[in-house]
């Protein structure tokens, strides 16, 4: 089965709130992580979070970690057209502080913002 | 360059041909990764070198698959006899190694289409 599980489509109006969400499997990732695919790019760091934190938050973007539920999301205030894009959410359990990233990823959500 | 760089970016083969996707990691990155992203799925770990030698490739779905990193830089990702179940976009990523926060750089991919 799935390792990272995020529902697969979004669609918001412009300048509402976006909230995707993640579960994932591993207690033992360090990290977790949400990346940004825009059409015919490569996949971009959008932000991270440190498995001690139950919270982060950088300019829109809301990361928020439940870590007794294994949970994951990202709140994306004031949605822009530009924000239409590929988010996944991805692991890192093989993280050894050696410098291994072997991520895995969730299918991603495909969020759609409407003018 | 500035960014990772993969070639080509587009590659369309017969079934049973042999294929060389080249990645091209940041400078001074000593981790590398290829990953391959089907279509509608997330990113799946295939192999992450560590400077020249393959730290991990449990990843690699089977012996028609092979990567090399001869100078700890460039890589060449090479598919042997390749089968339409190989058609993905292939994505190369590199990250600083030691320490960080587990970012991975990634290209933009080169798509393989095996007809």
């Amino acid at each position: 089965g799935e390792d990272v599980e995020q529902s697969l489509f979004l669609s918001v109006r412009e300048g509402d709130s976006s909230v995707i969400n993640c579960t994932y499997t591993d207690s033992s990732s360090t990290y977790l992580y949400w990346y940004k695919q825009e059409p015919g790019a490569g996949l971009q760091l959008l932000t991270y979070i440190f498995s001690n934190m139950d919270m982060k938050q950088d300019q829109r973007l809301t990361v928020l970690l439940n870590k007794k539920d294994k949970h994951l999301s990202l709140r994306i205030a004031d949605t822009q057209t530009g924000d239409s894009a590929i988010y996944f959410c991805a692991e890192n359990p093989t993280y050894s502080g050696a410098g291994s990233y072997q991520l895995t990823f969730g299918k991603g959500t495909k969020l759609s913002v409407i003018p | 360059g500035a960014g990772v760089s993969q070639t080509p970016s587009n590659k369309v083969t017969e079934k049973g041909k042999y294929v060389e996707l080249r990645c091209d990691p940041i400078s001074g990155h000593t981790a590398l990764y290829w990953y391959r992203q089907s279509l509608g799925q997330g990113p799946e770990f295939l192999i992450y070198f560590q400077g020249t030698g393959a730290a991990d490739d449990s990843g690699l779905p089977n012996d028609r698959f092979f990567a090399v990193r001869p100078e700890g830089s460039v890589s060449t990702l090479k598919i042997q006899r390749t089968e339409r179940g190989d058609s993905a976009v292939y994505l190369c990523a590199s990250s600083p190694g030691q320490g960080g926060t587990g970012e991975l750089f990634f290209g933009e991919g080169s798509r393989l289409t095996v007809l």
